[in-house]
């Protein structure tokens, strides 16, 4: 199966600035979606974007998709204390129901 | 949406023994997925949880290891048989949704001694 991968940097950002993570997969896909991890706990679905998008808001959340570069982006903008998390990208591929997990982002907003 | 209750939480379980963590769904759905987080990484898929039929496994994972039950549209159970410190982790289920969005359990952190 394809992987999500994130670049394995380590974000610590200031309250209210804006945290941008990547990620990169390797095959075709029918979308790509980002989730947020709180201190090794259950995943929350942030955002779904499908392989003929380019880009997309949800609040605070903006995500970009290049298929040609095959690589996606999340941004934080304004970020708060409680989104500090990790936050993992994860693909899915057209008549698949699984999800091919990245290797995840530890984002920390200091107060 | 669904709401996924996962359990036990956590545990510290001995050697050479197994557990067994229930996944218990608010809404019937169609396909339930495990998956392992080893400490530090990310999610690696264990098994699709099938109702009605055997679940099918990724990979470098078995059914003698890790047996799944699907009774029905709502619960499904992973048993971590004859543990070794190398199972430490923490274990997650996942209900499938609209477009592949999954919804996930509190997760289940085990450490084996």
């Amino acid at each position: 199966s394809q992987q999500g991968e994130e670049d394995p940097q380590a974000l610590s950002i200031q309250e209210g600035e804006n945290a941008t993570m990547n990620c990169s997969y390797k095959t075709s896909i029918n979308n790509l979606q980002w989730y947020r991890q709180n201190s090794g706990r259950g995943l929350v679905h942030l955002i779904l974007i499908r392989s003929n998008e380019r880009e997309k808001h949800s609040g605070r959340l903006r995500v970009t998709l290049d298929t040609s570069k095959k690589s996606s982006s999340l941004l934080i903008t304004a970020s708060r204390a409680a989104d500090t998390a990790s936050y993992f990208c994860a693909t899915a591929a057209y008549g698949n129901n699984r999800l091919a997990f990245g290797k995840g982002n530890q984002v920390v907003v200091i107060p | 949406s669904a709401v996924i209750s996962q359990k036990p939480s956590r545990d510290i379980c001995q050697r050479g023994t197994s557990l067994t963590i229930q996944c218990q769904v608010d809404s019937q759905v169609t396909m339930m997925f495990w998956y392992r987080q080893q400490p530090g990484q990310s999610l690696t898929l264990i098994a699709t949880a099938n109702q009605g039929s055997e679940a099918t496994y990724e990979s470098g994972f078995v059914i003698d290891k890790f047996p799944i039950s699907r009774p029905n549209l709502t619960f499904s159970t992973l048993t971590v048989s004859n543990m070794s410190p190398e199972d430490s982790s923490i274990y997650l289920c996942s209900a499938l949704a609209r477009e592949n969005i999954q919804y996930f359990g509190a997760g289940t952190r085990l450490s084996v001694l």
